[in-house]
């Protein structure tokens, strides 16, 4: 597709259930990066991949936060055992190779409302 | 990591030039300055991004000063729709790529 593609856009999901956030990146980048952002605050860091690299994990809140990308492409968010403070958009961002200057784009994002 | 400061909000008329600045005191070499922008809660749009020569692109004009401490993004007629939280990043460390937000400022265009 021509830009990053996030699914579902939309997802409201009682308190203690799993869900899943899906990502398609760009054609062609390497490197995926995931974000959340509360309402009313900045974007938040959550987890990097860069092709065959181990995933810098270093800003997922919890150990119920996870994230597989699949064939260096599809990356999956999960969340498992939601809490209500885990209600926020969930922004996916793709780009070529890293360290050259490439352009991070980000897709539309998945709202998460966790009642 | 470098940091960057940028003032909270900021206001501009319709039609005239919008001027954001950004101070990244601890910048290093190879760290680039990006700015993006975010309108409502929408994915992040990019705008321009630097080393250390001035940027000109259909968006915006980035001017980063020689000593690389302080940059500033330039809409050159400023819109209604140009109202957005607009970031200044620094790359964070050449290895590890990621964005790391700030703040950022939040530009009123008034008509």
């Amino acid at each position: 597709g021509a830009g990053v593609s996030q699914s579902p856009s939309n997802k409201v999901t009682e308190k203690g259930k799993d869900v899943e956030l899906r990502c398609d990146p760009i054609s062609g980048h390497t490197a995926l990066y995931w974000y959340r952002q509360s309402l009313g605050q900045g974007l938040e860091f959550l987890i990097y991949f860069q092709g065959n690299s181990a995933p810098d994990k270093s800003g997922l809140p919890s150990d119920r936060f996870s994230a597989e990308r699949t064939g260096g492409s599809v990356s999956t968010l999960t969340i498992q055992r939601t809490q209500q403070e885990d209600s926020a958009v969930y922004l996916c961002a793709s780009s070529l190779v890293p360290g050259s200057g490439n352009t991070i784009y980000f897709g539309e994002g998945s709202w998460l409302t966790v009642v | 990591d470098a940091k960057t400061t940028q003032p909270t909000s900021m206001d501009c008329a319709e039609g005239r030039a919008a001027n954001l600045p950004c101070n990244h005191s601890t910048i290093s070499g190879n760290e680039y300055v990006y700015w993006y922008r975010q309108i409502h809660s929408q994915g992040p749009q990019y705008i321009i991004h630097g080393l250390k020569n001035n940027e000109t692109n259909e968006m915006a004009s980035l001017i980063i000063t020689e000593d690389r401490k302080s940059s500033t993004l330039i809409l050159p007629h400023a819109t209604l729709r140009d109202t957005a939280v607009y970031y200044c990043i620094v790359r964070a460390g050449y290895n590890t790529d990621k964005l790391i937000f700030g703040t950022g400022t939040r530009l009123q265009v008034f008509p």
